[in-house]
């Protein structure tokens, strides 16, 4: 276990659709990282939050945005969901803000299912 | 972009056998990762280094800077190392973002 947590663990939903996951981070990790796995594209980063403020980008899509609260907790919101948006997403955290110079804890992802 | 390529892409051998795997990246970087992914989805971080080699249990990961290039071994293998192994470093060097090979498919046979 590594002590992040996501919700929710399976997501079915249709197209054109708005979804939120949910992030808690490990106590006393101040960074959340957001990644998205899909068959074809493999693990590709999204979005880095630091204590509430965004860090870094990836290739993350207009339709997503994300936020990190004053809790540490965070959030990537889809919308206009699109079949090719079906994939696991990862949560992952770190103590600091040093992204790929730290270790990263991940959480155990949401299957998101768009039909 | 640090370009990734992991070899090989599926890996099977029988229990006890050594395992190597390896990754190679095209730009400078400060760090390297090995992740390893387990059937049901999770994701568990092995390893991150900077230079020269870490150990933990049968797994050893070692980083050669110079050559851009690094190895998973796994000694005695075994069927719950059964797993995707996924190296990941920075985009390039600086960046803080992680890009990910496409991982090695291990399946340990009884």
């Amino acid at each position: 276990d590594s002590g992040v947590t996501q919700t929710p663990k399976h997501l079915i939903t249709a197209t054109g659709q708005r979804v939120t996951l949910r992030c808690s981070p490990r106590s006393g990790d101040l960074s959340v990282y957001w990644y998205q796995q899909s068959l074809d594209q493999g693990l590709q980063f999204l979005i880095q939050y630091y204590n509430g403020e965004e860090r870094a980008k990836g290739n993350i899509l207009e339709r997503f945005s994300a936020q990190q609260f004053p809790d540490l907790h965070s959030e990537l919101n889809l919308s206009s969901l699109e079949l090719g948006d079906s994939a696991l997403y990862f949560c992952a955290s770190s103590t600091a803000s040093g992204g790929a110079s730290e270790t990263q804890y991940f959480g155990p992802g949401t299957r998101l299912l768009v039909l | 972009k640090n370009e990734v390529e992991q070899s090989p892409q599926n890996l099977t051998a029988q229990e006890g056998e050594f395992i190597t795997i390896n990754c190679s990246y095209s730009v400078g970087i400060s760090a390297l990762h090995w992740l390893q992914q387990h059937p049901g989805g999770g994701i568990v971080s092995l390893f991150m280094l900077s230079s020269g080699k870490k150990k933990h249990g049968r797994l050893i990961a070692t980083i050669n800077i110079q050559e851009k290039h690094s190895s998973l071994h796994i000694t005695a293998s075994h069927p719950r190392d059964s797993a995707v192994y996924i190296c990941a470093v920075p985009y390039n060097f600086g960046n803080e973002k992680l890009t990910f090979g496409t991982g090695t498919r291990l399946t340990i046979i009884p």
